[in-house]
């Protein structure tokens, strides 16, 4: 059984250039999450995906936008780079119970985005 | 105000000792849950343990326990035995119910085992 799958695993960007992530979440799994983290730092959240629509985002610019696919993947597009976005940028996937909360939650190894 | 805050940057331990890596959390929701995680270099994020706000026992898995203290907002985690393995990141988050979807992490402890 694959767990969360993300690639590129590396990737160098000059600034002002696009960028676009992509992930498979684990088998059963129907919503993603993606997180960015900054070298030294704790993940901070981006937004999250469900059913295809964005379903909650955290405090990043329109720059940063996603989507899901009816197979439940994702990407993550980032537009006019900056020094500043350099950093791992993880996806997680989870299960919505009937309650509509998530279980527990499953990172794949990220994507590492270095901006020159 | 930071809502996870883990004032351990950096600890060394000797292998086989048991080690206690610090984590105070501040909510105002009364439906929370509490994570942990490992972080070893290659990036990927690993599961340890997770503890719910209402969960009457201290949460464990296997040589991972949870030290909850609800009164004091603080939920260590308790590594016991450590291994050379056991060397990384870890990471203590927080989901509230209001905030279903997203969590809230802390900036991380590096933990290294000492032979």
């Amino acid at each position: 059984d694959a767990g969360v799958t993300q690639s590129p695993t590396h990737l160098i960007k000059t600034r002002g250039q696009q960028v676009t992530l992509r992930c498979s979440p684990k088998s059963g799994h129907d919503t993603v999450s993606w997180y960015q983290q900054a070298l030294g730092q704790g993940p901070q959240f981006i937004f999250q995906y469900y059913e295809e629509e964005e379903r909650q985002r955290g405090n990043f610019p329109d720059r940063f936008s996603g989507h899901q696919f009816p197979n439940y993947s994702s990407e993550l597009n980032v537009n006019a780079l900056l020094l500043g976005d350099s950093a791992l940028y993880l996806c997680a996937s989870g299960r919505t119970g009937t309650s509509g909360t998530i279980g527990e939650l499953f990172f794949g190894e990220g994507s590492r985005l270095t901006v020159l | 105000a930071q809502k996870i805050t883990q004032t351990q940057p950096g600890m060394f331990v000797q292998e086989k000792e048991a080690v206690t890596l610090d984590c105070t959390y501040d909510t105002s929701d009364p439906s929370y849950g509490l994570f942990w995680y490992k972080q070893p270099s290659s990036g990927e994020m690993i599961f340890l343990i997770y503890q719910g706000s209402y969960d009457q026992q201290n949460a464990t898995e296997g040589r991972y326990s949870l030290n909850f203290q609800k009164a004091r907002k603080s939920a260590n985690l308790v590594i016991s035995a450590s291994q050379l393995g056991d060397s990384a990141m870890y990471f203590c988050a927080m989901r509230e119910r209001d905030s279903n979807y997203q969590l809230i992490w802390g900036a991380g402890t590096k933990l290294i085992i000492k032979p």
